[in-house]
C-alpha cells in the first residue's frame, strides 16, 4: 500500500511569513494526526482528526497555527505568521482508527524559520 | 499528564555487541507501549508494541516486555548491526482507544564495524 504522503519536503522561510504544509493519509485510515518534532526531542501532537472532524487541538498554538481535513481525506497545516521557535520537522500520520492500530508517519517536513 | 523518559544518547556501541534502551513511563490506567525507530533520512516506523502487562513485543531481533510493576519497557537487542544505527523512540497510548501517541526524546544509536 501506498504511504503517508507530505509536501514538500523543506521549507525555508523568513519570520512573519505564512507555510502550509500537506499531507496525504493512507487510504481508508479514519484518524490523521499532526505532530511537531523539534531537534532532538520526541514528536509532540499538535492535532488530532477523525475523518473531518477535530478529536485533539489543545497543544495547537492556535493564534498562529491551523488545520484543516476537507472531506476527510488530506489535510493542510498552516503557519501564520512563522516565528524562529517553529523550525522544526512536521510530521504527519494516519491510523485505521481502532483502538492500538498502529501509526504509520511520513517522512515529514522540515521547515527552517531564519 | 501521561509522559515517557527515555535514557539520554547518543549511544555507540560496537558490531555484535548487546544492547539496552531504557524506558520508563508515568500513565493512568494501562497504557499501550510501542517502539518506533527512525532511519537516516527515513519516516518513524514501528518497531514492536506491546499492549497488556507482561506482553513481549518482538521484531527483527529486537525485544521489549511491559514490565507494570516497575513501569518500563526497555528496548534489547542481542547483538546490534551497523544497519541498527538509528534514533529509537518510546512511545506510549492512552487506554481508551484510539488516544494519540506520546513520545519520549529518543535516543541516537550508532553502531561502528
Amino acid at each position: 500500500e501506498a504511504g503517508v504522503a507530505q509536501s514538500p519536503r523543506y521549507k525555508i522561510i523568513e519570520k512573519r511569513q505564512s507555510v502550509a504544509f500537506w499531507c496525504n493519509p493512507i487510504s481508508g485510515h479514519a484518524t490523521l494526526y499532526w505532530y511537531q518534532q523539534i531537534l532532538g526531542q520526541g514528536p509532540k501532537l499538535l492535532i488530532q482528526f477523525q475523518n473531518n472532524g477535530v478529536v485533539d487541538d489543545s497543544q495547537l498554538p492556535k493564534d498562529r497555527f491551523s488545520a484543516e481535513r476537507l472531506k476527510g481525506v488530506d489535510s493542510t497545516l498552516k503557519i501564520q505568521p512563522a516565528k524562529l521557535e517553529d523550525s522544526a520537522v512536521y510530521l504527519c500520520a494516519s491510523s485505521q482508527g481502532a483502538q492500538n492500530s498502529p501509526l504509520h508517519f511520513g517522512n515529514g517536513t522540515r521547515l527552517t524559520v531564519t | 499528564g501521561d509522559s515517557v523518559t527515555q535514557m539520554e544518547g547518543p549511544v555507540t556501541l560496537s558490531e555484535e555487541a548487546f544492547l539496552t534502551i531504557n524506558c520508563t513511563y508515568t500513565a493512568t490506567g494501562y497504557p499501550s507501549l510501542f517502539w518506533y525507530v527512525q532511519y537516516p533520512g527515513e519516516g518513524l516506523q514501528l518497531l514492536l508494541k506491546a499492549t497488556k502487562a507482561d506482553d513481549k513485543g518482538s521484531n527483527k531481533g529486537f525485544e521489549a516486555t511491559y514490565r507494570k510493576e516497575t513501569t518500563s519497557f526497555h528496548l534489547e537487542k542481542g547483538s546490534v548491526q551497523v544497519s541498527d544505527s538509528a534514533v529509537y523512540f518510546c512511545a506510549l497510548s492512552g487506554y481508551a482507544g484510539n488516544t494519540p501517541l506520546v513520545f519520549g526524546k529518543g535516543t541516537r544509536l550508532s553502531v561502528i564495524a
